[in-house]
C-alpha cells in the first residue's frame, strides 16, 4: 500500500496570510506514460463529507476559489491557500489514486490564529 | 443535479451485519465507479472498496476482504455495501463517492460524495 504522510498535523494561520500543507507519498504517484501525478486534495468541514479541491496534483476542481493551488511531483506535494479566509477552516486530506488501495493522508487541521 | 444519496443512520449489535445504500442520480450510472470510504470518530479516511457498475466487478481493501460486499442494481441506479461481523471498531461514518470510469490502470479523483451514513455498533 502507498503510505501518505501529511505535515503538519495542525496549523494556525492569520486571516489573509498564506497556509501551506505538505503531503509525502511512500511511492511515486507520477505516471511517466502521461506525466500525470495521481494526487488529489480534499477539504472537509465539520459534519460534512469531503469536497474535492485539486486533482492531478495541480488542477483545480470547477468552482474552487483560485486562492487554492496545488504543486509538486513524484512523492512530494503541497497545497497552498494564498490568503486564508474564515470559511477555509477545515481538515485537509491528500489522497493518491495511482493504485489501489487508494490511500489518504492522516489529515491536517487548519485553524485561524 | 448530480448527487449520491445514502440511507439513514443505523444502530447494530456486535456480530450483526449492516447494509447501506447509495442512490445515484443526475448522471449516467455506468459512467462512474462507486467507492466506499469510512471515517471513525475523530479519525481520517479509509478506503474500503468499490464497484464497476457496468459489470459489477469489485475491488476491496485487504483489511475488509471477506467481510465487506459491494453490489449494484442498475435498474434503480443504487449501490449497496454490506459489512458483516460488526464490532465496536466499525462504528464510523460511511461515505459513498463516484470516480469517472477510465480504463487506464490509474484512478480518477472522487468528485461527488454522498452525505454519509452513521453506523453505531453497540450492545
Amino acid at each position: 500500500d502507498i503510505v501518505m504522510t501529511q505535515s503538519p498535523d495542525s496549523l494556525a494561520v492569520s486571516l489573509g496570510e498564506r497556509a501551506t500543507i505538505n503531503c509525502k507519498s511512500g511511492h511515486s504517484v507520477l505516471d511517466s506514460s502521461n506525466n500525470k501525478n495521481y494526487l488529489a486534495w480534499y477539504q472537509q468541514k465539520p459534519g460534512q463529507p469531503p469536497k474535492l479541491l485539486i486533482y492531478w496534483a495541480s488542477t483545480r476542481e470547477s468552482g474552487v476559489p483560485d486562492r487554492f493551488s496545488g504543486s509538486g511531483s513524484g512523492t512530494d506535494f503541497t497545497l497552498t491557500i494564498s490568503s486564508l479566509q474564515a470559511e477555509d477552516v477545515a481538515v485537509y486530506y491528500c489522497q493518491q489514486c495511482f493504485s489501489t488501495p487508494y490511500t489518504f493522508g492522516q489529515g491536517t487541521k487548519l485553524e485561524i490564529k | 443535479q448530480v448527487q449520491l444519496v445514502q440511507s439513514g443512520a443505523e444502530v447494530k449489535n456486535p456480530g450483526a451485519s449492516v447494509k447501506i445504500s447509495c442512490k445515484a442520480s443526475g448522471y449516467t450510472f455506468t459512467s462512474y465507479y462507486v467507492h466506499w470510504v469510512r471515517q471513525a470518530p475523530g479519525q481520517g479516511l479509509e478506503w474500503m472498496g468499490g464497484i464497476d457498475p457496468r459489470d459489477g466487478r469489485t475491488s476491496y481493501a485487504q483489511t475488509f476482504q471477506g467481510r465487506v460486499t459491494v453490489t449494484r442494481d442498475t435498474s434503480t441506479t443504487t449501490v449497496y455495501m454490506e459489512v458483516t461481523s460488526l464490532t465496536s471498531d466499525d462504528t464510523a461514518v460511511y461515505y459513498c463517492m463516484r470516480e469517472a470510469v477510465d480504463d487506464s490502470p490509474r484512478g480518477q479523483p472522487f468528485d461527488i460524495w454522498g452525505q454519509g451514513t452513521v453506523v453505531t455498533v453497540s450492545s
